[in-house]
């Protein structure tokens, strides 16, 4: 069975950092693209950065900068460092996989559960 | 970056009725259009990929159509476990960009 669980969110200010994440199990990772997507409070969902299999990175231009999508192969795990926080970063953050090897021209086919991030003085 | 429109934002709908949610693109992206369900404090679940395909276990009452533009998802006969948000999502090209949802509740 395909599980993933993301960890590492909190409580930070604004100008900090936080590292999630996003342990993975039953299926080769490094042959998958994966995602982080966010949802703010009482907002919709919206795709935060992605790693393609072959490990090419992209980030949405609100985190482009800021924000550093990477990945332990031999952990099977997902990381997304997150640097110069601000409060528009506030967010129940998830991590998915895709169908296939590339970020783009696919779909996310499993989620985790997501892990909760504030920013806030 | 590619912005999708959702429409409605939200609507209110019956056990059985049939429900259409619309979804349209600012660019063509052929059929590189996948819809999601999401319920409160679950994590999104995918429903239909390339506009119209299946996901693997979703049931048969949801369906999908559209290429270029313009797409649709239809709940053939509304069940209780439907009530919950729905989003587009464009994967033609990134920055990977949602639409902003539609939520179904019970009328």
């Amino acid at each position: 069975e395909v599980q993933l669980l993301e960890s590492g969110g909190g409580l930070a200010q604004p100008g900090g950092s936080l590292r999630l994440s996003c342990a993975t199990s039953g299926f080769t990772f490094g042959n998958y693209a994966m995602s982080w997507v966010r949802q703010a409070p009482g907002k919709g969902l919206e795709w935060v950065s992605g790693m393609s299999g072959g490990g090419h990175t992209y980030y949405a231009d609100s985190v482009k900068g800021r924000f550093t999508i990477s990945r332990d192969t031999s952990k099977n795990t997902l990381y997304l460092q997150m640097n110069s926080l601000r409060a528009e970063d506030t967010a129940l953050y998830y991590c998915a996989k895709d169908h296939g090897h590339w970020v783009a021209r696919d779909a996310l086919d499993i989620w985790g559960q997501g892990t909760r991030v504030t920013v806030s003085s | 970056d590619i912005q999708m429109t959702q429409s409605p934002p939200s609507l209110s709908a019956s056990v059985g009725d049939r429900v259409t949610i619309t979804c349209r693109a600012s660019q063509t992206i052929s059929t590189y259009l996948n819809w999601y369900q999401h319920k409160p404090g679950k994590a999104p679940e995918l429903l239909i990929y390339a506009a119209s395909s299946l996901q693997s276990g979703v049931p048969s009452r949801f369906s999908g159509s559209g290429s270029g533009t313009d797409f649709s998802l239809t709940i053939s006969s509304l069940q209780p476990e439907d009530f919950a948000t729905y989003y587009c999502q464009q994967s033609y090209s990134t920055p990977l960009t949602f639409g902003g949802g539609t939520k179904v509740d019970i009328k």
